[in-house]
């Protein structure tokens, strides 16, 4: 059964540097093809990919956003790690974990329950 | 970056309904369009892939077609527990993949 779980931070500070965690079950990152991706959702919008990290270690950033953002893994503790710099109210969103079964084909077939981050002062 | 447009924005309609919604893309994706179904306060959930393939689980009044640009995922007959907003996402171009902005299904 696989299943991935955020944790961080509900409230960051403008400026400030946000760090997630997701940890996950029921799958190993070290899996051929397996990659694990970050996706926000500020309330009432849409989805945002923002960071994929694959079995390979491999990294790959949003375009609009990769001069902020860092992805790592640590295959031993089933995590994955994202850090976001400089934190704006913007960045106010739902910030999910998500697996892929296949770095050629982003197909998104687990989801984590989401957890919200607000920036504010 | 590929743009990903679905249409309508917004749809209400009754139990039994068949429904469209439709997904265009600015590019050719050779049918690498996934579709996702998320309910309020809930993580998305996999409904389809390969635009037409039925993910495991998934009730077979979902189904999906299309190709190049244009994709559509239709509901043969809408049931209470489909009533959510339903995302089209690209993975032509990893390792960006782009979502749709949305299609709110209402109750008529």
């Amino acid at each position: 059964q696989v299943t991935l779980r955020e944790s961080g931070p509900a409230l960051v500070k403008p400026t400030q540097t946000l760090t997630l965690t997701c940890t996950f079950s029921g799958f190993s990152l070290s899996t051929s093809g397996m990659c694990v991706s970050w996706i926000r959702q500020p309330p009432g919008k849409a989805l945002e990919w923002l960071a994929r990290i694959d079995w390979d270690d491999d990294k790959y950033y949003s375009t609009s956003l990769k001069t902020r953002l860092t992805i790592s893994k640590d295959t031993s503790k089933n995590q994955v790690v994202l850090t976001m710099t400089n934190m704006d109210p913007v960045d106010t969103a739902t910030y999910y974990c998500a697996r892929s079964y296949s770095s050629s084909w982003l197909i998104i077939d687990y989801w984590g329950q989401g957890t919200l981050v607000t920036v504010s002062s | 970056d590929i743009q990903m447009t679905q249409s309508p924005s917004s749809l209400s309609a009754s139990v039994g309904d068949r429904v469209t919604i439709t997904c265009r893309a600015s590019q050719g994706i050779s049918n690498s369009l996934a579709w996702y179904q998320q309910k309020p306060g809930k993580a998305p959930k996999l409904l389809l892939y390969a635009a037409s393939r039925l993910e495991s689980g998934v009730p077979s009044r979902f189904s999906g077609s299309g190709s190049g640009t244009d994709y559509t995922l239709t509901i043969s007959s809408l049931q209470p527990e489909d009533f959510a907003t339903y995302y089209c996402q690209q993975y032509y171009s990893t390792p960006s993949p782009t979502f749709g902005q949305g299609t709110k299904l209402e109750i008529k």
